[in-house]
């Protein structure tokens, strides 16, 4: 059984272009995370999908950051513009129930943003 | 809210070497405690989890426990190899719908 993809997984671009991350969750997975790791810092929660539709956006930094899980199976995260300080890593997680609680959460390798 | 801890940041010890990594977390309604392993450039793997009502969880030479009123968590490997080396996350989850919080991680390098 695949795990959670993710792509690409390295991503270099300059200050003020578009990115957009793509996550695959593990078939069946109706809940699906982004998470992000900036250097040196905690990795940080961003968005929790129930199938199509956000459960909670709260950890998202602000409007450039756009993400959507069209029919409930992939996710995409677009950030627009890009800034320096989007640089780092973005996981993204997926689980059966919700947070996980009875089971497992699986993470993808995460994709590497580098802004210039 | 939630924060998570993690000491030290990095650690070296020799191959064969017993060690624990800290966690503590300042919110002490969690719904559980999960120990995950990075290594470079891949995922998080999950290794252990504890529930709130349990106080450790064994995997191998790899033994987690749980002290809720004191709001910490520690990781123990036993006999420690190279193969360990790796980033150690602890992630706490709250009850309610509240998201996973990490710690920064335990970077462990492990010398034969």
């Amino acid at each position: 059984e695949a795990g959670v993809t993710q792509f690409p997984s390295h991503s270099v671009i300059e200050k003020g272009q578009t990115v957009t991350l793509r996550c695959d969750p593990i078939s069946g997975h109706d809940n699906l995370y982004w998470y992000r790791r900036v250097m040196g810092k905690e990795i940080k929660f961003l968005l929790h999908f129930v199938k199509e539709s956000k459960q909670d956006e709260s950890g998202m930094p602000n409007n450039r950051f756009l993400a959507e899980r069209t029919g409930g199976t992939y996710s995409t995260l677009k950030v627009q513009p890009a800034e320096l300080e989007d640089s780092g890593v973005y996981f993204c997680a997926s689980s059966q129930d919700r947070w996980a609680r009875t089971g497992e959460l699986f993470f993808g390798e995460g994709s590497r943003l580098t802004v210039l | 809210k939630q924060e998570v801890t993690q000491i030290p940041a990095a650690l070296s010890v020799p191959e064969g070497e017993n060690l624990v990594l800290n966690c503590s977390f300042t919110d002490s309604a969690i719904y559980n405690l999960q120990w995950f392993r990075q290594d470079p450039g891949k995922g998080l793997t999950s290794l252990l989890l504890i529930q709130s009502s349990q106080r450790e969880q064994t995997s191998g030479r790899l033994n987690a426990s749980l002290d809720k009123s004191s709001g910490r968590s520690t990781l123990y490997i036993a006999a420690s190899q190279p193969g360990d080396s790796a980033t150690y996350l602890c992630a706490a989850l709250n009850s309610g719908n509240t998201p996973l919080v990490f710690g920064k991680g335990t970077r462990l390098s492990v010398i034969a």
